[in-house]
């Protein structure tokens, strides 16, 4: 069935330092991949998405690609702080999305060292 | 945080016990979504709802079940809870005319004994 495959499952960066965060998806026709941020023992928070008909998409420190031919899209966040320590996880849609049934990826615990 | 309230916040309960969990939204949204959160697998998703009495399964419904018999609220039951069923439980909602994009409840943390 469709998959969403999400590396590395940890990343440890000093402050200061890029992350990136890498997802790959089965499904050809989805068209929609959204990253999730979430704190420990908090709801999962968007942070930011991208949408098939564009290949990148920046929000000030972080930044979303995306690859259609080869199936994969790419989280990066600049001069990271300690407060983006969080879990990250990426999706994408089912299909072409009219149910908005995401699938999502195993996740990212990223850590920030001050 | 969207109007999205979810209800127990926890839960112990014990195997072969009903348990059912409530999804109450105050803003209308159509689209409304339960998942499950487990270490190392994500959130995967076992029910969703696309209007009043019309839901659909996900792809772990093995086990649950749903009800919508209203818009602002989306019930997940566990008819006879199992202990591979102790989990994280998110409700999410899909904001019309904005696409496709999921805000997530506060979510229930389960325990079955």
């Amino acid at each position: 069935g469709e998959n969403v495959e999400q590396h590395p499952s940890t990343l440890s960066v000093q402050e200061g330092d890029s992350a990136v965060i890498k997802c790959t998806y089965s499904d050809s026709a989805s068209n929609y991949f959204p990253w999730y941020k979430q704190e420990l023992g908090k709801r999962p928070q968007l942070i930011i998405d991208i949408r098939s008909n564009v290949g990148e998409k920046k929000d000030q420190r972080i930044a979303v690609t995306l690859n259609k031919t080869a199936k994969h899209f790419s989280l990066h966040i600049t001069e990271t702080q300690p407060e983006d320590s969080a879990v990250y996880f990426c999706a994408a849609s089912q299909g072409s999305g009219n149910t908005g049934k995401l699938i999502f990826g195993q996740g990212t615990t990223l850590q920030v060292k001050p | 945080d969207a109007g999205i309230t979810q209800s127990p916040r926890h839960k112990v309960t014990e195997t072969g016990t009903p348990v059912t969990l409530r999804c109450h939204q105050t803003e209308n949204h159509r689209y409304m979504y339960w998942y499950r959160q487990d270490p190392g697998h994500g959130l995967r998703l076992i029910h969703y709802s696309y209007g009043v009495k019309d839901t659909d399964k996900g792809e772990v419904s093995d086990g649950y079940s749903v009800s919508r018999s209203k818009t602002e609220d989306f019930l997940l039951t566990l008819e006879s809870a199992t202990s591979s069923q102790t989990s994280v439980y998110f409700c999410a909602i899909r904001e019309t005319g904005r696409g496709n994009e999921q805000f997530f409840g506060p979510g229930t943390r389960l325990t079955v004994l």
